[in-house]
C-alpha cells in the first residue's frame, strides 16, 4: 500500500487548527499511525489505530479517518509542534508516507 | 523508562559489511518484536526488517533480502542487524524500534549513521 501525504509543506501560526492528510492506495482498515519527527531527533509515536493517543502525547493531537483517507489534527498549534509528520500503515505490508513538514509562521 | 541505544555505524566501502547493535532496557525485551527502520539523508522513513520475540521469524523489505540479517540475543537484551554487500543506496540513519505485535513502532532509539562510500 502506498501512502500519499498532503500538503508536503504547511505553514501555520501558533494557535491555529491544523489538519494533515494521508491517503492510501488501498483500504487501510484503520491500521494507521502518525509519527512526529523533530529536526535531528528520532520519530515519536503520536497516534496508533487511527485515533488512539499514545501515552504522554498532548490531547491537542487527534486522529480520524477510515478506508483510504486519514487525518491528523492539531487543535491549537504550539511552537514546539514544528516538525515533520509521517503517517504509517500496517494493514498490508509496512509503509510510511513521504511526510508533511510543518512550519510555524 | 524504555531505552534503545544503537551502535556500530560508520563509514564503509561498497561491498563490505557492517553490524549494528541495539541495547534495550526499561522493558522485558524478550516479550516484544523488534525492528530496524532507516532514513536516507533528507528523505523519509523506510522499514528495513523485523524479528519476532524469540527470533524464529524474520521479515525484510525486498531491497535488503539476502544481504541483511536481523537477529537478537534475549539474554543480552540486544538486537542486531548484520549488513553485507553494502551499496551506496544503503547510506542512511538506522533506527532500532520496538515493534508492537507486528503493527506500529512505539519506541525508537536515537539512530546510528551508516555511510557507504569509496
Amino acid at each position: 500500500i502506498q501512502l500519499t501525504q498532503s500538503p508536503s509543506l504547511l505553514s501555520a501560526s501558533v494557535g491555529d487548527r491544523v489538519t494533515l492528510s494521508c491517503k492510501g492506495s488501498q483500504n487501510i482498515n484503520n491500521y494507521l499511525a502518525w509519527y512526529q519527527q523533530k529536526l535531528g531527533e528520532a520519530p515519536k509515536l503520536l497516534i496508533y489505530k487511527t485515533n488512539s493517543l499514545q501515552t504522554g502525547i498532548p490531547s491537542r493531537f487527534s486522529g480520524s479517518g477510515s478506508g483510504t483517507d486519514y487525518t491528523l489534527t492539531i487543535s491549537s498549534l504550539h511552537s514546539e509542534d514544528l516538525a515533520t509528520y509521517y503517517c504509517y500503515q500496517y494493514n498490508n505490508g509496512l509503509t510510511f508516507g513521504s511526510g508533511t513538514k510543518l512550519e510555524i509562521k | 523508562e524504555v531505552q534503545l541505544v544503537e551502535s556500530g555505524g560508520g563509514l564503509v566501502q561498497p561491498g563490505r559489511s557492517l553490524k549494528l547493535s541495539c541495547a534495550a532496557s526499561g522493558f522485558t525485551f524478550s516479550n516484544y518484536g523488534m525492528a530496524w527502520v532507516c532514513q536516507a539523508p533528507t528523505k523519509g522513513l523506510e522499514w528495513v526488517a523485523s524479528i519476532s520475540t524469540g527470533g524464529g521469524n524474520t521479515y525484510y523489505r525486498d531491497s535488503v533480502k539476502g544481504r541483511f540479517t536481523i537477529s537478537r540475543d534475549n539474554a543480552k537484551n540486544t538486537l542486531y542487524l548484520q549488513m553485507d554487500s553494502l551499496r551506496s543506496e544503503d547510506t542512511a540513519t538506522y533506527y532500532c524500534a520496538r515493534h508492537r505485535e507486528w503493527s506500529y513502532f512505539d519506541y525508537w532509539g536515537q539512530g546510528v549513521m551508516v555511510t557507504v562510500s569509496s
